[in-house]
């Protein structure tokens, strides 16, 4: 079993509505909660960052970390079709010195029309 | 500013031909990593330079090698080419080996045949 385990999806909603996207993870010393987002044939760019447990909001993207359940969302509001992307969850640990991240597998969303 | 700059874009191998990846960034970051990403499975590390002089295994080193050619270069060389190597390869920098964001170049789509 993957240390983060993400749906791959793919995900298809329409125009409007909510996303919510999750991961979970089994190693409790991770800390750090990052959403990457990836458009095709492009590489990953950070969407969003949180620390340790609670929510973070900027603009339409909500990101969630739930320490105790070991999961995390983020939720899209109002969605785009140019939303369309991979999304990727990432987290990492803050002692040992390291805190290169472990990556969920990514899920797939197509927002249509 | 460029960001992480990676060549080739394309490559096609045959079983066994040796070829090196390169990676460049101007962000003036002290660490730089490589991953692969294949479908399914997300973005695995390779190898990592915490710091300028210094290289790291990640989760899949197997068949590469790197070197840190200095603060802003970092190659990735595959020795003998096998079909397993086929995927898209990724280059990324950050601050450094703290909770900072990594950014990410555009990828290289290796196929070995």
């Amino acid at each position: 079993q993957k240390e983060v385990e993400q749906d791959p999806g793919p995900l298809s909603v329409p125009e409007g509505a909510i996303v919510s996207l999750n991961c979970t993870y089994s190693n409790s010393a991770f800390q750090y909660f990052m959403w990457y987002r990836q458009y095709s044939r492009k590489g990953p760019e950070l969407l969003m960052y949180t620390y340790s447990s609670g929510n973070k909001e900027d603009g339409r993207f909500t990101a969630q970390v739930d320490k105790s359940s070991k999961y995390i969302s983020l939720f899209i509001r109002d969605s785009q079709p140019s939303d369309s992307a991979t999304y990727l969850c990432a987290m990492s640990e803050t002692s040992g010195g390291s805190y290169i991240p472990t990556f969920g597998r990514g899920t797939s969303l197509i927002v249509h029309p | 500013n460029a960001g992480v700059t990676q060549t080739p874009k394309f490559q096609v191998l045959k079983t066994g031909q040796s070829m090196t990846l390169q990676c460049a960034q101007d962000m003036n970051h002290n660490s730089m990593y490589w991953y692969r990403q294949d479908p399914g499975m997300g973005l695995r590390l390779i190898y990592y330079s915490a710091s300028e002089g210094t290289t790291d295994k990640g989760e899949v080193p197997n068949g590469y090698n790197v070197s840190r050619l200095n603060k802003r270069e970092f190659s990735l060389r595959l020795e003998s080419a096998a079909p397993s190597q086929t995927s898209v390869y990724f280059c990324a920098s950050s601050q450094g080996t703290g909770p900072y964001e990594q950014y990410f170049g555009p990828g290289t789509r290796l196929t070995v045949t």
